[in-house]
């Protein structure tokens, strides 16, 4: 079965580097997602991108974070300056299409960690 | 989106049958009901979904009844590995795009 991969599985960082966290969506999907679950809560929805631009961006997504798919098969979602709040773990998730049953496919995720 | 209410908790034993209930009172009428299943350090995985009365796949079943202000996920004979939070969804017909996940019910199974 396609799976959706992210690298790398772990990322340690200092607090005001910037980081890129990598995706790579299942290759028929049109819909790709940023989520991200701070140890022991809740998974939150950073940002939705369909056709190169970004569909809803949740109110964490300032203007520290960016995303792009730079190729056919990438997505990424960059940090430019993290903070210790940034760590969390990192999942990227891709769908077929929007409004009808398709469900989202989630990839193990990239755990942050900032210093 | 509806909110979605489902208990923090729950304990089972190995081979027991599970129902985990969600309230969704506010579900709209294109909305339809998704369960997720996240190990620890894993991502969330598609479990089933459903709009009405019963569906089943050969991991689960899921019933709403006829006022879908509810819906309940049945694992039959849990095991071990098994354990893990389950999140209940209320996804968007009208071309829902973003997912919002609630607390989630942590399920743990006991030998």
């Amino acid at each position: 079965e396609p799976e959706v991969t992210q690298t790398p599985s772990h990322q340690v960082t200092q607090m005001g580097q910037e980081v890129i966290l990598r995706c790579v969506p299942i290759s028929n999907h049109l819909y790709f997602y940023w989520y991200r679950q701070i140890l022991g809560q809740k998974v939150e929805f950073l940002v939705s991108f369909y056709n190169n631009e970004i569909s809803e961006k949740s109110e964490i997504f300032d203007d520290q974070f960016s995303v792009e798919r730079p190729d056919g098969s990438n997505f990424t979602l960059k940090i430019r300056s993290t903070k210790l709040e940034d760590s969390a773990m990192y999942f990227c998730a891709s769908r077929l299409k929007t409004g009808t049953s398709s469900p989202l496919h989630f990839g193990n995720g990239t755990r942050l960690t900032v210093t | 989106l509806a909110k979605t209410t489902q208990p923090i908790s729950m304990d089972s034993y190995e081979g027991q049958e599970v129902n985990i209930t969600c309230s969704h009172n506010n579900i709209a009428t294109n909305d339809y009901i998704t369960w997720y299943q996240q190990f620890p350090s894993q991502g969330p995985r598609f479990i089933i979904q459903g709009y009405k009365t019963k569906v089943t796949n050969e991991v689960a079943s899921l019933f709403i009844p006829a006022d879908r202000k509810s819906s309940t996920l049945s694992l039959p004979r849990v095991s071990l590995s098994d354990t893990a939070v389950y999140y209940c969804l209320v996804v968007s017909g009208d071309a829902g795009n973003m997912l919002t996940f609630g607390g989630g019910t942590r399920l743990m199974v006991k030998p």
